[in-house]
């Protein structure tokens, strides 16, 4: 099955500093990649997602990019804020095969 | 729109008790997701609806575990008999159409079983 594989496990930055959170996953077949963002007390909420057939995609101070090859993805956050502190999952799916793996999260905190 | 409702927000049973989890997806959506949340395990996929027809039951943990969808608005998870070791928070979530589009998820059912 798919293991996806989430680094670092805990993060912390500067307000106003870009963070990176990177993700491998092993199933050549995944196809679609969701990045979430879940707050203290509630569930996930995708914030961004790319699709296997595109190579980077990006939404205001949100990014992610995807190296098929070397199966792995990344999220982007630039001039992070306060509230952009919370944890945040990558996730591999087989949409075809109706399969979807979460990595393990990252705990993002912005200091002010 | 009331965006996915779960209901109860919080659920304590005792071991052996049957539990019942309930959902109503997104108003439209085709696809409905339940999932499992722990420190131990992290998030996990249980069972997807597509169209009211499970999809793939594949993460369903064990027998004690069943998940119905009845109609188009509502879908329940239901453990017959509970284990401590099913506590969690439970997520239901719903989308347009399948894993390629956006999941909106639901704000969970803490379940503690004693």
């Amino acid at each position: 099955g798919e293991n996806v594989e989430q680094h670092p496990s805990t993060l912390s930055v500067q307000e106003g500093d870009s963070a990176v959170i990177k993700c491998t996953y092993s199933d050549s077949a995944s196809n679609y990649f969701p990045w979430y963002k879940q707050e203290l007390g509630k569930g996930p909420q995708l914030i961004i997602d790319i699709r296997s057939n595109v190579g980077e995609k990006k939404d205001q101070r949100i990014a992610v990019t995807l190296n098929k090859t070397a199966k792995h993805f990344s999220l982007h956050i630039t001039e992070t804020q306060p509230e952009d502190s919370a944890v945040y999952f990558c996730a591999a799916s087989d949409t075809n095969a109706g399969k979807s793996t979460f990595g393990d999260g990252t705990t993002l905190t912005v200091k002010p | 729109d009331a965006g996915v409702i779960q209901s109860p927000r919080h659920e304590v049973t005792e071991m052996g008790q049957e539990v019942t989890l309930r959902c109503k997806p997104i108003s439209g959506h085709n696809s409905l997701f339940w999932y499992r949340q722990t420190m131990m395990r992290g998030l996990e996929l249980l069972i997807y609806f597509n169209n009211n027809v499970p999809i793939d039951d594949s993460g369903m943990p064990e027998d004690r575990f069943s998940a119905k969808m009845p109609n188009a608005s509502f879908s329940t998870l239901k453990i017959q008999p509970s284990e401590p070791r099913d506590s969690a928070v439970y997520f239901c979530a719903s989308s347009k159409q399948g894993l390629f589009y956006e999941q909106y998820f639901g704000p969970g059912t803490r379940l503690t079983v004693t």
